[in-house]
């Protein structure tokens, strides 16, 4: 069955350094998110691509963080500089179509020190 | 604004008894809801959705959801709940692209369901 990839499963930085998470998306799903799961909430779209074309980054930091999927298959999300209340699970996600259901990955787990 | 609320933070039951886990929403047009469950450190996994059509909606593993439009309620069901159950469940809306949404999933906070034996 095909899945969602994410690397690194796990990672720790330090605060004010950079970082970044990559995601391969099911083979032909067209449209790919980035959410944020803060421990005990639910997850929060952070940026959803349709192809290469970012349709929705309205809850971006865009500040310090920054997404690109510039062939419109995976995708790297990349937090510059990292603060300590960047720590969360990142989860991919994505789907064949804007209306079809979304399949996440295993996440990336970070941790700001 | 779309929302969910999931009013449980834990749900406790004996394996072999049913199960509920609540679900509540709230959107300004046609309600587009799904059930997705997570493991410890994985990601979620999707188990059913109500677009339109009956309101009993089957999925996953035994699992079902009751579509109730005067409630606005969405809640998770399993006639007979098993130890391998025990995860977080999240009831999530997903905004009506014909109306202009992107297919954007709400999530709510999310149920801690424990099956003991």
């Amino acid at each position: 069955e095909a899945e969602v990839a994410q690397s690194p499963r796990y990672k720790i930085t330090e605060k004010s350094q950079a970082v970044a998470f990559w995601c391969d998306p099911i083979s032909g799903h067209a449209t790919l998110y980035w959410y944020r799961q803060i421990l005990g909430q639910g997850p929060e779209l952070l940026v959803q691509f349709q192809d290469e074309s970012v349709v929705d980054d309205s809850q971006l930091p865009k500040d310090r963080f920054s997404a690109e999927r510039l062939k419109g298959v995976d995708s790297t999300l990349k937090i510059q500089p990292a603060e300590l209340g960047d720590s969360a699970m990142y989860l991919c996600a994505s789907s064949l179509g804007r209306r079809q259901e979304q399949y996440f990955g295993p996440g990336t787990r970070l941790t700001v020190t | 604004a779309q929302s969910v609320a999931q009013p449980e933070d834990q749900v406790n039951v004996a394996e072999g008894n049913p199960l509920t886990v609540k679900c509540t929403y709230s959107v300004s047009g046609n309600p587009y809801l799904f059930w997705y469950v997570q493991y410890p450190n994985r990601g979620l996994q999707f188990l059913l959705k109500y677009i339109t059509g009956d309101n009993l909606v089957k999925g996953s593993y035994g699992f079902e959801a009751e579509f109730n439009k005067s409630q606005t309620s969405f809640h998770l069901k399993k006639p007979s709940a098993l130890v391998s159950d025990s995860a977080l469940y999240f009831c999530a809306v997903r905004d009506d692209i014909l109306t202009g949404g992107g297919n954007k999933l709400t999530f709510g906070t999310g149920t801690q369901l424990k099956v003991e034996l």
